[in-house]
């Protein structure tokens, strides 16, 4: 079993849509949750992260975890085609130098 | 600030042959990263650095050797390819403590 599973898609939703992405995870250790963005042919940026469980917003997207559940959720508003990337889930925990452990990313495709 | 720069950024080798990758940040950053990144497969460690002469083995590190002679240089050396490396790889930094990994644009590698 993968620490971090994440569906690879494809999504496929209209201009305006809000999107839904998800994770779990097996480790209770992971503390930071983060979301990463990643372009076709470019490298991942990071988008948001949380620390802990709660939610984070920022502008458009919000940013989930609920520890209870090792679920993770990334939320898109009013989506754009220019949100059109891959997104991957990401996790570390405090010790072992928050290494960090990836989703395999969602492909997300916003169409006009 | 060119932030991580990856050298070079495209690549064919045969079965057999040997290179070298550079990564290069101008952050100041302790930590350095190696990742492949393969379809359905997420970004997978294959080895990293926690300071200037040091290195330690990832998730994925068979086939593959690194150095961390100076601090902003981290170079992955692949001492004979094979078909099974053929991937997108892709260099990240970070400072200390928790903090954003910054990646580089990558540099895919195809091995004939």
């Amino acid at each position: 079993q993968k620490e971090v599973e994440q569906d690879p898609g494809p999504l496929s939703v209209p201009e305006g849509a809000i999107v839904s992405l998800n994770c779990t995870y097996s480790n209770s250790a992971f503390q930071y949750f983060m979301w990463y963005r990643q372009y076709s042919r470019k490298g991942p940026e990071l988008l948001m992260y949380t620390y802990s469980s709660g939610n984070k917003e920022d502008g458009r997207f919000t940013a989930q975890v609920d520890k209870s559940s090792k679920y993770i959720s990334l939320f898109i508003r009013d989506s754009q085609p220019s949100d059109s990337a891959t997104y991957l889930c990401a996790m570390s925990a405090m010790t072992g130098g928050f290494k960090t452990i990836f989703g395999a990313g969602t492909r997300l495709f916003v169409k006009a | 600030n060119a932030g991580v720069t990856q050298t070079p950024k495209f690549r064919v080798l045969k079965t057999g042959q040997s290179m070298t990758l550079l990564c290069a940040q101008d952050m100041n950053h302790e930590y350095m990263y190696w990742y492949r990144q393969d379809p359905g497969m997420g970004l997978r460690l294959i080895h990293y650095s926690v300071g200037e002469g040091t290195t330690a083995k990832g998730e994925v590190p068979d086939g593959y050797n690194v150095s961390r002679l100076k601090k902003q240089n981290f170079l992955l050396g692949l001492e004979s390819a094979a078909p099974s490396q053929t991937s997108v790889y892709f260099c990240a930094s970070r400072g200390t403590g928790f903090g954003t990994q910054y990646f580089g644009p990558g540099t895919r590698l195809l091995v004939l």
